[in-house]
């Protein structure tokens, strides 16, 4: 089976740092996705990892450990504007049954604070 | 430069009216996806299209169908919407089973209200 295991929410101050963490337990695993949401909207991509180590895009960064079924999205430099939700989203199998299919998190609702 | 366009944004139907949610994408991709997310809860899949193969995944209704003529349009149908089906759908599509390094591309998705 597939199970994401992600915070349901964190609060913050502006201008701060917030890791979020994500585990998972899934039947294959082709990589990991971090999506922002903000209600009422679709998902955005922010970020996609395969092999451990660390991704780094501006003030987001993303964390993978396949060994230990654990990653985390880092935001820094926390804006008014990152309030959403995040949501961590796995691959697991890939064939043509299959496609692209994406298991998500529940996803975790960060509240950034003046 | 939209990508993928769901239509309407916003739609209203009536308990037990049919009610189609329509999904076009410009990017050529052969696999398209709905999900159905609910208030606060992770986007479900509900099926999916490689090209003009059809997968349901085991726990979608028989309430929901899709169609997909063609490579660009994909049709989400509710054949009887109750009210737990009020939710977000979303669409989404993607290329093959190559490298997603950028993603699935989502739709903007369509708030759909049942009353």
């Amino acid at each position: 089976g597939q199970n994401i295991d992600q915070p349901t929410e964190m609060t913050a101050t502006e201008g701060a740092i917030v890791q979020i963490n994500c585990t998972y337990q899934t039947s294959g695993f082709n990589g990991l996705f971090w999506y922002q949401q903000h209600a009422g909207e679709a998902p955005t991509f922010l970020s996609y990892n395969v092999l451990d180590g660390l991704e780094e895009k501006g003030r987001f960064s993303s964390f993978l450990s396949r060994s230990k079924g654990y990653s985390y999205l880092l935001l820094k430099e926390l804006q008014m504007k990152d309030s959403a939700s995040y949501l961590c989203a796995v691959e697991g199998q890939r064939n043509k049954a299959a496609g692209n299919k994406l298991t998500f998190g529940g996803g975790t609702r960060v509240l950034v604070k003046p | 430069d939209a990508m993928v366009i769901q239509n309407p944004r916003y739609q209203v139907t009536q308990f037990g009216k049919p009610v189609t949610l329509s999904c076009s994408q410009t990017l050529n991709h052969n696999v398209m996806y709905w999900y159905q997310q609910k208030s606060s809860q992770a986007p479900k899949l509900l099926f999916h299209y490689y090209d003009k193969d059809f997968n349901n995944e085991a726990d979608t209704p028989d309430n929901f169908q899709s169609r997909r003529p063609n490579t660009s349009f994909c049709f989400l149908d509710i054949r009887s919407p109750g009210l737990g089906d009020a939710a977000m759908y979303l669409c989404a599509t993607s290329r093959d089973q190559g490298s997603l390094t950028y993603g699935y591309t989502f739709g903007s998705g369509t708030r759909l209200t049942v009353v």
